[in-house]
């Protein structure tokens, strides 16, 4: 089993349509998570921290589930600039000696479409 | 004023050569990385430095060689290039701790 898993996609959305999606973690003690969102032939850029509470930046929302060890995504009124590919990170940390252990998954890549 | 830089941006070679990328970030991070993206977009990170020291090396082959002269660069040198080496290779950095990470904007390399 990978240590994170996504769902590849493509998730194909009408633009204005809200999709969600999930990432799953297999290393009980990951300790902090993030969404990345990657362009075609670009770098991956950061899109938000995934916070216990969950926590919300505009149009987006991540949720962790610590129990089933797995972090979601929604985006709500999706752009047609919303298409990409988004990375799910969970890291491991260990601590100085044994380094911060940032491991990607594969990306969900989502299409918006007029 | 770019934060994490890394040159070349393109780079084709021939099998059996060496060759070198370099990478400079101004974010003052202690943290600097090498990830190796594949034809199939998987992100594996390859190296970590703190403070020019060698913390991770996830079984990369010997031929890969970094180096960090100062905690602002850290240089991927490869050996004997492979076909199987050509992917983007992205440096990153961060703060340490639970801090993300700040990307580069990739080296696409090409062994022919």
């Amino acid at each position: 089993r990978k240590e994170v898993e996504q769902d590849p996609g493509p998730f194909n959305v009408p633009e204005g349509a809200t999709v969600a999606f999930n990432c799953t973690y297999s290393n009980s003690a990951s300790q902090s998570f993030f969404w990345y969102r990657q362009d075609c032939r670009k770098e991956p850029k950061l899109l938000m921290s995934v916070y216990s509470s969950g926590n919300e930046d505009g149009r987006f929302t991540a949720q962790l589930n610590r129990a089933s060890q797995y972090i979601s995504l929604l985006i709500r009124d999706s752009k047609l600039s919303d298409s990409a590919t988004y990375l799910c990170v969970v890291n491991r940390e260990g601590g100085k000696a044994a380094g911060n252990k940032l491991t990607f998954g594969g990306g969900t890549r989502v299409l918006v479409k007029p | 004023d770019t934060a994490v830089s890394q040159t070349p941006k393109y780079l084709v070679t021939q099998m059996g050569n060496d060759k070198s990328i370099k990478c400079e970030q101004n974010l003052g991070h202690d943290t600097m990385y090498w990830y190796k993206q594949d034809s199939k977009k998987f992100l594996k990170i390859m190296f970590s430095y703190n403070n020019k020291e060698l913390i991770i090396n996830e079984t990369v082959p010997n031929r890969f060689s970094p180096k960090s002269p100062d905690k602002a660069h850290l240089n991927l040198h490869i050996n004997s290039l492979e076909l199987g080496d050509s992917a983007v290779y992205f440096c990153a950095s961060s703060a340490g701790g639970s801090s993300p990470l700040h990307f580069g904007n990739g080296t696409r390399l090409t062994v022919t």
